[in-house]
């Protein structure tokens, strides 16, 4: 059964640290999406990568934030230093080239205390 | 830009009722229209589909048909049940899905 697999499921972390957080596509998916999900904004698009190569990282705060996908299966999304708002839950979502659906990881719920 | 309006919840909703959760949106070209569905603590999974004009996506009795002349994509279901409680987001996709574009969301809630 393929599915998107992001890790840690939750995290939660002090002002002022750093934030990893880890997606596996599904094998041959060469699109992959960074989404932030918020009661107050919804889900808001923070970055894309196709063939690893980053495409839009405009949704994202670049002085905190940095998305990466260091080989096809892995893609990251890393916070330094992290910061009470940027609470939420993080969702990668990926897209293979013969798909028109995007599949969702079960997301990664972060508080920042 | 892309945008994707629907309407704000939540809905609130009998067993068996008629459930309309309206979807307009905004994209220059030809997009691809999605209706996903959030279950509570998961990710979002596709619901239905429609990839061109007049085109009807449909899946476990929801329905929701491509309308470019008022461009819509409104989600119906004929009855619904408790287990449909969730929440509904409809998004649209370019060509070559360089976006995935979502609305806010709807939050449904069936009761018994």
């Amino acid at each position: 059964d393929a599915r998107v697999t992001q890790t840690p499921r939750h995290k939660v972390t002090e002002m002022g640290q750093e934030v990893t957080m880890r997606c596996q596509p599904i094998l041959g998916h060469n699109t992959v999406f960074w989404y932030r999900q918020t009661m107050m904004q919804g889900l808001e698009l923070l970055a894309y990568f196709r063939n690893r190569a980053p495409l839009d990282d405009s949704g994202m705060p670049k002085d905190r934030f940095s998305a990466e996908m260091p080989d096809a299966t892995l893609a990251t999304l890393k916070i330094q230093p992290s910061e009470p708002r940027d609470s939420a839950v993080y969702f990668c979502a990926t897209i293979g080239d013969t798909n028109t659906e995007a599949f969702f990881g079960q997301g990664t719920r972060l508080t920042v205390v | 830009g892309n945008s994707v309006t629907q309407m704000e919840g939540p809905v609130t909703l009998s067993e068996e009722a008629f459930l309309t959760i309206n979807c307009t949106y905004t994209a220059t070209g030809y997009p691809s229209l999605f209706w996903y569905v959030q279950y509570p603590g998961e990710g979002l999974q596709l619901l239905l589909k429609a990839t061109k004009a007049d085109d009807k996506g449909s899946n476990k009795g929801f329905e929701a048909t491509y309308r470019k002349e008022t461009t819509s994509f409104h989600l119906e279901k004929g009855s619904v049940q408790v287990s449909d409680s969730a929440v509904y987001f409809c998004a649209l996709s370019d060509s070559g899905y360089s976006t995935l574009t979502f609305g806010k969301g709807t939050m449904l809630l069936v009761s018994p």
